[in-house]
């Protein structure tokens, strides 16, 4: 069955680091892809997504590739503040199936 | 534009007490519904989604249950909590037909003592 794979957390950057959080997937057609975002004691977010090969989605600085060769749609960031201290979350979408999440990874980022 | 809403935020009940949980969308027809429930520091797991009114799909079998009795309500109920119950629930919506993006209410955080 599909499935996402996230890096584990938590993840710790100084203010203004580069960051990757890497996101490969299993899928048995040609899935969206998603990353979604939550703030502490909050709901998710959609943060960015991509819906065929090669397209980037982008929001908020942050960007991910949808690479079909490699199954991955790993997210950056190129200069991260402490606003953006959250779990993300990378998600797959096939037809008529629900929405695959991986299992998060927590970002912290101090000043 | 549309809306999802869930009440109540927070939520403390003892173990054996029933449970409702009630979720609604505002600003769109017939969407897909979702329960899904986040254990503390864990992923996100699906536990119903309905495509109309009266049709509920379950993705794990447990001591909870979902009702939709209007198209833009979903419920989630249980006749007796157990501690495990406790988590962070999230509906969420989809539109319907093609694989669409979902959006998320803003949580119940429940906890059962």
């Amino acid at each position: 069955g599909d499935s996402v794979t996230q890096m584990e957390g938590p993840v710790t950057l100084s203010e203004e680091a580069f960051l990757t959080i890497n996101c490969t997937y299993t899928a048995t057609g040609y899935p969206s892809l998603f990353w979604y975002v939550q703030y502490p004691g909050e709901g998710l977010q959609l943060l960015l997504k991509a819906t065929k090969a090669d397209d980037k989605g982008s929001n908020k600085g942050f960007e991910a590739t949808y690479r079909k060769e490699t199954t991955s749609f790993h997210l950056e960031k190129g200069s991260v503040q402490v606003s953006d201290s959250a779990v993300y979350f990378c998600a797959l979408l096939e037809r008529n199936t629900p929405l695959v999440f991986g299992k998060g990874t927590r970002l912290s980022v101090i000043a | 534009s549309q809306t999802i809403h869930q009440w109540p935020a927070t939520l403390v009940q003892p173990v054996g007490s029933p449970l409702s949980l009630e979720c609604t969308v505002e600003g769109t027809s017939n969407p897909n519904l979702y329960w899904y429930r986040q254990a503390a520091g864990r992923g996100l797991q699906l536990l119903f989604y309905s495509v109309g009114i009266g049709q509920i799909s379950s993705e794990v079998p447990q001591n909870l249950s979902a009702s939709r009795p209007q198209d833009r309500q979903f419920i989630l109920s249980s006749k007796k909590l157990l501690l495990s119950d406790s988590g962070f629930y999230l509906c969420a919506w989809s539109r319907q037909g093609a694989a669409d993006t979902q959006y998320f209410g803003p949580g119940t955080r429940l906890t059962v003592l």
